[in-house]
C-alpha cells in the first residue's frame, strides 16, 4: 500500500461547481498535510496546510482533516479553468527523523 | 518577492559526466529540500537539511549522488557519474523552521543521454 494515496483522475468539472480531491495516508504518525498546485511544466506552489482536525477555509480552498480516518480533503468552489492543475497531496512525518511524502497528484480540469 | 532560485534552469549532459545543481534558499529558511520528480515516481524527497546540516539522506542513491550546504544560502546536489535514469526534474525547496511548509524553486531540467 503507498504511504499517500490519491486518484490520478483526471478529474473534470464545469466552470462554477466545486471540485474536491481527496487523499488518504497510511502512517497514523502524520502530523502535518499539505495541498500543493502544481501547472503542467512548473514547480509545486502550496496553496493549503492543516495540522489539525476539521475544516480550514482560505479564499475559495477548504482542506478538510480527519485523522481518525486518515484522509485529508481539498475543497475548490467556483472552479475556474485557471484551477486546472495537477495537486498534490503532501504529508510530514516527524519522529524524530523527518520524512515528507508525496502522492502521485490528481489532475483536475475545469471545462469553461 | 522572496523566491527559491534554481540553476541551472536545463541541463543536458552525456553519461558519465558530472552534474552539479545549485539552489538558493529563501533568504531566513533554514530547511532545504531536493527532490526528484519523473513521471513514473512522481515526487521523491531525496535529502534534507536545518540550519545546514544534513538530516536525511536516505532517499538518495549514495553512490553517486552527493548534497552539501556550503552556506545558508546555497544548496548543491552533484551527481558522478550521472546516468540516463538519473533523467529527471530536481526540485529544490526551502522552508523556515521545522520546515513544514515548502516553497519551490522553478526546478532543474537533466537529460543524461
Amino acid at each position: 500500500q503507498k504511504e499517500v494515496e490519491q486518484n490520478s483522475g483526471p478529474l473534470s468539472v464545469p466552470e462554477g461547481a466545486i471540485a474536491s480531491l481527496n487523499c488518504t495516508y497510511s502512517d497514523r504518525v502524520s502530523q502535518s498535510f499539505f495541498w500543493y498546485r502544481q501547472y503542467s511544466g512548473k514547480s509545486p506552489e502550496l496553496i493549503m496546510s492543516i495540522y489539525s482536525n476539521g475544516d480550514k477555509e482560505d479564499g475559495r480552498f477548504t482542506a478538510q482533516l480527519n485523522k481518525a480516518s486518515q484522509y485529508v480533503s481539498l475543497l475548490i468552489r467556483d472552479s475556474q479553468p485557471s484551477d486546472s492543475a495537477t495537486y498534490l497531496c503532501a504529508v510530514n512525518i516527524d519522529t524524530g527523523g523527518f520524512k515528507t511524502i508525496f502522492g502521485a497528484g490528481t489532475r483536475l480540469f475545469v471545462k469553461a | 518577492d522572496a523566491r527559491v532560485t534554481q540553476t541551472p534552469r536545463h541541463k543536458v549532459t552525456e553519461m558519465g559526466q558530472e552534474v552539479t545543481m545549485r539552489c538558493q534558499p529563501i533568504l531566513g529558511h533554514n530547511t532545504v529540500f531536493w527532490y526528484r520528480q519523473t513521471m513514473m515516481q512522481g515526487l521523491e524527497l531525496l535529502a534534507y537539511f536545518r540550519n545546514r546540516a544534513p538530516l536525511d539522506d536516505s532517499g538518495m542513491p549514495k553512490d553517486r549522488f552527493s548534497a552539501e550546504m556550503p552556506d545558508a544560502t546555497l544548496a548543491t546536489l552533484k551527481i558522478q557519474p550521472s546516468e540516463p535514469r538519473d533523467s529527471a526534474v530536481y526540485f529544490c525547496a526551502s522552508g523556515f523552521g521545522q520546515g513544514y511548509e515548502q516553497y519551490f524553486g522553478p526546478g532543474t531540467r537533466l537529460t543524461v543521454t
